[in-house]
């Protein structure tokens, strides 16, 4: 069965730090894999997808299939990035709709 | 340009009450979902619609019925409302059925509680 962990509930570090957020998965099929984030008082909005192999808002993410993970990574830690991240991998439903199962979230602190 | 819309915002029940949580998408998108979100536990699919006309279960579908109105309409329905439903539910579409890199769009979400 599919399974998405995110073994940090909270994490807190100082303007300008790296940072780095862990997903590991567990998929018998092709993983696709996604980045979500919600700003407080705001939607959850996707921040990135790993097939697009983008940098949005300077965060990055490589699928490490070899791991089976898909952590999170920012060089440099703003404070508009504190936020909860959720990782989520996307699984073919059986009426053929793109489910997404979610890891639990990790709420990013980012202290001035 | 408002998206996915949810209603109510915010609801109190009593146990054993029922109620329909509604959700609109003006996106012209296929498929739709309903998710409840509890601490610590991320979000969980409960029933989803690949298409208008189709319904299916997803995670934690027991105590919930769905119906897929229209292609903009998605709603949730408790039946009997227990307390283990307390929640904020949140309600997602998504354009193309079979293109995987095409994400879920979100509404703002309903926030639950029944006593």
């Amino acid at each position: 069965a599919q399974r998405v962990t995110q073994p940090e509930k909270l994490l807190s570090v100082f303007k300008g730090a790296p940072v780095e957020l862990k997903c590991n998965y567990s998929y018998s099929g092709s993983p696709e894999l996604f980045w979500y984030v919600q700003y407080s008082r705001q939607r959850l909005q996707l921040l990135l997808r790993h097939i697009s192999r983008e940098s949005i808002k300077g965060f990055t993410a490589d699928l490490n299939k070899g791991e089976t993970s898909f952590h999170l990574k920012k060089p440099f830690a703003q404070e508009e990035d504190s936020a909860m991240y959720y990782c989520a991998l996307s699984v073919l439903g059986k009426t053929g709709a793109n489910n997404l199962f979610f890891g639990t979230g990790t709420r990013l602190t980012v202290i001035p | 340009n408002a998206g996915v819309t949810q209603t109510p915002k915010f609801q109190v029940l009593k146990t054993g009450q029922s109620m329909t949580l509604q959700c609109a998408q003006d996106m012209n998108h296929n498929s739709m979902y309903w998710y409840r979100q509890d601490p610590g536990m991320g979000l969980r699919l409960i029933y989803y619609s690949a298409s208008e006309g189709t319904t299916d279960k997803g995670e934690v579908p027991n105590g919930y019925n769905v119906s897929r109105l229209n292609k903009r309409e998605f709603s949730l329905r408790l039946e009997s409302a227990a307390p283990s439903q307390t929640s904020v539910y949140f309600c997602a579409s998504r354009l193309f059925r079979h293109d995987f890199n095409q994400p879920q769009h979100f509404g703002d979400g309903t926030r639950l509680s029944i006593l």
